[in-house]
């Protein structure tokens, strides 16, 4: 079975466009959260969805929105893109939106803001 | 949300088994305990979860004591490609799981 697979691995852009990042869970997984990752610092939480739903939010502007797919893929959308917005972006999925499963993370987009 | 705290590095030498301990004094009794392991440029990879006393599998052991006010992760005979990042978690809902700084191990040859 495929693993988390996110889309692109790379990208760059510039202040002030908008970017879209992609992610595909495993197969049967309902459940996809989306991570944030500054260099030199721990996954900070942005978004979790679960059957198309968002069930959680942390603390990240307005500028940061997504949405899940009927097939569950999800789509992550940054606007007005600063500086301080390039980090490696981690989608994660689990069956359930429970905590007691571990999530699978996919190996992230590396977005850079120039 | 529990709070953990890590120590920020350790080190170690190839064959020696490492125990690393997270206090997290506030944790909630739906609260489960889960520790990941993340390489540089890759995402976590879930180790192991407990939520009371020891849980074992294939590559780690989690010992958690009866108040859980700290969890104990335990890599056995470690190598060089156990160097990384491990991060301790607790949450019973997977939107309010939050990874703190980690500690970062360094195995020595």
């Amino acid at each position: 079975d495929a693993g988390v697979t996110q889309s692109p691995t790379h990208l760059i852009k510039t202040r002030g466009q908008q970017v879209t990042l992609r992610c595909s869970p495993i197969s049967g997984h309902k459940s996809v959260s989306w991570y944030q990752q500054v260099l030199g610092q721990g996954p900070q939480f942005i978004f979790q969805y679960y059957e198309k739903e968002e069930r959680g939010r942390g603390n990240f502007p307005d500028r940061f929105s997504a949405r899940q797919f009927p097939n569950y893929s999800s789509e992550l959308n940054v606007n007005a893109l600063l500086l301080g917005d390039s980090a490696l972006y981690l989608c994660a999925s689990s069956k359930r939106a429970l905590g007691d499963y571990g999530y699978t993370f996919g190996s992230g987009t590396r977005l850079t803001v120039v | 949300l529990a709070k953990t705290t890590q120590p920020i590095s350790m080190d170690s030498y190839e064959g020696q088994e490492v125990n690393i301990t997270c206090s997290h004094n506030n944790i909630a009794t739906n609260d489960y305990i889960t520790w990941y392991q993340q390489f540089p440029s890759q995402g976590p990879r879930f180790i192991i979860q407990g939520y009371k006393t020891k849980v074992t599998n294939e590559v780690a052991s989690l010992f958690i004591p009866a108040d859980r006010k700290s969890s104990t992760l335990s890599l056995p005979r470690v190598s060089l490609s156990d160097t990384a990042v491990y991060y301790c978690l607790v949450g019973a809902n997977n939107n309010d799981m939050r990874f703190g700084a980690g500690t970062r191990l360094t195995v020595k040859p």
